[in-house]
């Protein structure tokens, strides 16, 4: 069965550092992978999506940058975190298998600049 | 931007019929309409998707208007953990050829007991 796997939980960063999110999915091959973030009592925002290695797309202009090293990785990256980077990121995937089930999320990154 | 409008918030009682209306009047013909739930801190959660038909699933019933351009979701029996954000979501074709799923607001839905 397919899962995806994101890390970690919770973070707490200092203004100015860098950040790493990773995110993994086991059990099926050449999926769509996605990046949202989620302010405080928003909605969900559209970062990145990649449809296979090395290809990214961006959907709105920021401090942030995603990478697919391997096609079933994913990973959204800072050089320096602002505090308005703060939010609740979540991880995705799609694959045109045929079933069509829809998205699938992670169980999403809480991250606090401070 | 999102091609969907929900109300804000709804309340229902528990046990009762929860009905989620969405507008999506800019649909094109080859895009479905998907409903996602969730809970507070969690990530969202599949509920249900559709094209032109109406779709029932273990969980709810979609009911989709004839000119596709709104749509309703069904919980037939709410209980308590049924009190989530519910999300109508269009599924947006890119330029590229792949897909992406574009969230609006959602509704606030209460199952009150």
């Amino acid at each position: 069965s397919q899962t995806i796997h994101q890390w970690p939980a919770t973070l707490v960063q200092p203004v100015g550092s860098p950040l790493s999110l990773e995110c993994t999915v086991e059990g099926t091959s050449n999926p769509n992978l996605y990046w949202y973030r989620q302010a405080a009592g928003r909605g969900l925002q559209l970062l990145f999506y990649s449809v296979g290695i090395g290809q990214i797309s961006s959907e709105v202009p920021q401090n942030l940058s995603a990478s697919r090293p391997q096609d079933r990785q994913f990973i959204l990256s800072s050089k320096k975190l602002l505090l308005s980077d703060s939010g609740f990121y979540l991880c995705a995937w799609t694959s045109f298998s045929g079933l069509n089930y829809g998205y699938t999320f992670g169980s999403g990154t809480r991250l606090t600049v401070v | 931007d999102a091609k969907t409008t929900q109300p804000p918030s709804m309340d229902c009682a528990e046990g009762r019929a929860a009905n989620l209306p969405c507008n999506h009047s800019t649909i094109s013909g080859n895009e479905y309409v998907y409903w996602y739930r969730q809970i507070h801190s969690q990530g969202p959660q599949y509920i249900i998707h559709g094209l032109k038909n109406n779709e029932t699933n273990e969980m709810a019933s979609l009911i989709i208007t004839e000119d596709r351009k709104s749509s309703t979701l069904i919980l037939p029996h709410a209980t308590l953990r049924d009190t989530a954000v519910y999300y109508c979501i269009v599924r947006v074709l890119t330029q590229g050829g792949s897909e992406k799923l574009v969230f609006g607001k959602g509704t606030k839905l209460t199952v009150n007991p």
